[in-house]
């Protein structure tokens, strides 16, 4: 079956730790992008990558690093200087970037909770 | 200024009523896309529809169907003889400028009660 995997479901992390987000994808897509949700709110875009070694921040990519080595994967790390890690992460893939008619599909999503 | 709006918050309504949920948007593009998801309680995004800006026949699928309206910038989303399965948050986004960043609105909560 075609589709996006995040792992882990639930992640925590302690004060001044660095955490990675895993994603997958085996869509064949060349983009791919991550995407924070606070509770009440909708999705704010923190990363993406049109192509392998390629990517691009978002709106909010402070305290964020991510890395795509292969196409199928676009790790996103969660640095220590990130002060309010706590949200629910989506990683999203589409065929391209350019042109807005593509549609995106996303992952389970990982919810990150600091101890 | 909010690219997408959605002004409901939360709805309930109880099974079997039907039940209009808002979007409204803002651009300066002549092309542009609009989409809806759904988020069940399990978190993932679903897919729902595409629509671009130069088609403005309204769509339906089963139960859901979409109003969109150029002149008001609306594109809303009717589901008719709702079900308990309807009950999830339903997000509206836009993409533009030739380039697929999505805005979305922050999302209406729809509960369906038995």
């Amino acid at each position: 079956d075609g589709g996006i995997t995040q792992s882990p479901k639930y992640l925590f992390r302690k004060e001044g730790q660095n955490v990675t987000l895993s994603c997958e994808q085996n869509l064949n897509h060349d983009a791919m992008y991550w995407y924070r949700q606070d509770p009440g709110q909708g999705l704010r875009l923190i990363y993406y990558s049109q192509i392998v070694n390629d990517f691009q921040k978002g709106d909010i990519a402070e305290g964020y690093s991510v890395s795509r080595e292969k196409k199928e994967s676009f790790p996103l790390t969660v640095t220590s200087a990130q002060k309010n890690p706590t949200a629910f992460y989506l990683c999203a893939s589409s065929i391209s970037v350019a042109g807005s008619q593509e549609t995106q599909y996303f992952g389970p999503g990982t919810r990150l909770l600091v101890l | 200024a909010q690219k997408v709006t959605q002004a409901q918050t939360e709805i309930s309504v109880v099974e079997k009523e039907d039940v209009t949920l808002d979007c409204v948007y803002e651009t300066r593009d002549t092309t542009y896309y609009l989409f809806w998801y759904k988020q069940p309680p399990s978190g993932e995004l679903v897919f729902l529809i595409r629509r671009n800006s130069f088609d403005e026949q309204n769509e339906i699928s089963g139960r859901y169907s979409w109003n969109f309206q150029k002149s008001t910038s609306s594109f809303n989303f009717t589901i008719t003889a709702s079900q308990v399965v309807d009950s999830a948050v339903y997000f509206c986004a836009l993409s533009e400028n030739n380039f697929n960043k999505f805005y979305f609105g922050s999302g209406t909560k729809l509960n369906v009660k038995p």
